[in-house]
């Protein structure tokens, strides 16, 4: 059963244009909603998260947002630049354990 | 600081083989988990350990062993490693009254 649905699974952006991640989640019980990046050869590493009592959150470049009605989310990369080529994850937990569902990934790249 | 440690970073193993797994961090987090990454799947929790002697099943636990023997390490025991259980491990950790789980840098095991 695949609780956090991720979408497009690969995505090709022109440097400095608006790279968009779609994640939807199917348990409403959940209420931490981070994305995690990934280099090759490298373990995961968490580049944003949100709570489901906002509806929008904004570090840097990266904005995640949400929609706690239609159970979706989004990261969007503003002025995507190459070093931001790698694989995004949207997750999902509910409670204190932090025992994350995980959305399938998508491969990024950013075109020079 | 060298946050989470993982060993071996590569190993290879026949069907019935069994080998152990080796996590830790010194970052004093309570919390441990083992995760599995297979392509297309993103990340399937394995094992999580809340606390120091304490271990709970999370979504793949068959075919796997933990243990949680001090507050630093975190073990993944394969009995009797299966074709099925090639993939890329990885271990990560979090601190309590906090939200971001940090990751080594995997291990990548295949099974022949």
């Amino acid at each position: 059963q695949q609780q956090v649905k991720q979408s497009p699974q690969s995505l090709i952006v022109q440097k400095g244009g608006i790279s968009i991640i779609n994640c939807a989640y199917e348990n409403t019980a959940f209420d931490y909603f981070p994305w995690y990046q990934q280099f090759p050869g490298k373990g995961p590493a968490l580049l944003i998260a949100i709570r489901p009592d906002v509806s929008e959150k904004k570090e840097g470049r990266f904005t995640i947002s949400f929609n706690k009605s239609a159970k979706q989310f989004s990261l969007h990369i503003m002025d995507s630049q190459p070093g931001d080529s790698a694989t995004y994850f949207c997750a999902a937990s509910k409670g204190s354990n932090y025992q994350l569902i995980w959305g399938a990934g998508t491969k990024l790249i950013i075109k020079p | 600081n060298a946050g989470v440690t993982q060993n071996p970073k590569f190993q290879v193993l026949k069907t019935g083989q069994s080998m152990t797994l080796q996590c830790a961090q010194d970052m004093n987090h309570n919390s441990m988990y083992w995760y599995r990454q297979d392509p297309g799947m993103g990340l399937r929790l394995i094992y999580y350990s809340a606390s120091e002697g304490t271990t709970d099943k999370g979504e793949v636990p068959n075919g796997y062993n933990v243990s949680r023997l001090n507050k630093r390490e975190f073990s993944l025991r394969l009995e009797s490693a299966a074709p099925s259980q090639t993939s890329v491990y990885f271990c990560a950790s979090l601190t309590s009254g906090e939200d971001t789980q940090y990751f080594g840098p995997g291990t990548r095991l295949t099974v022949l």
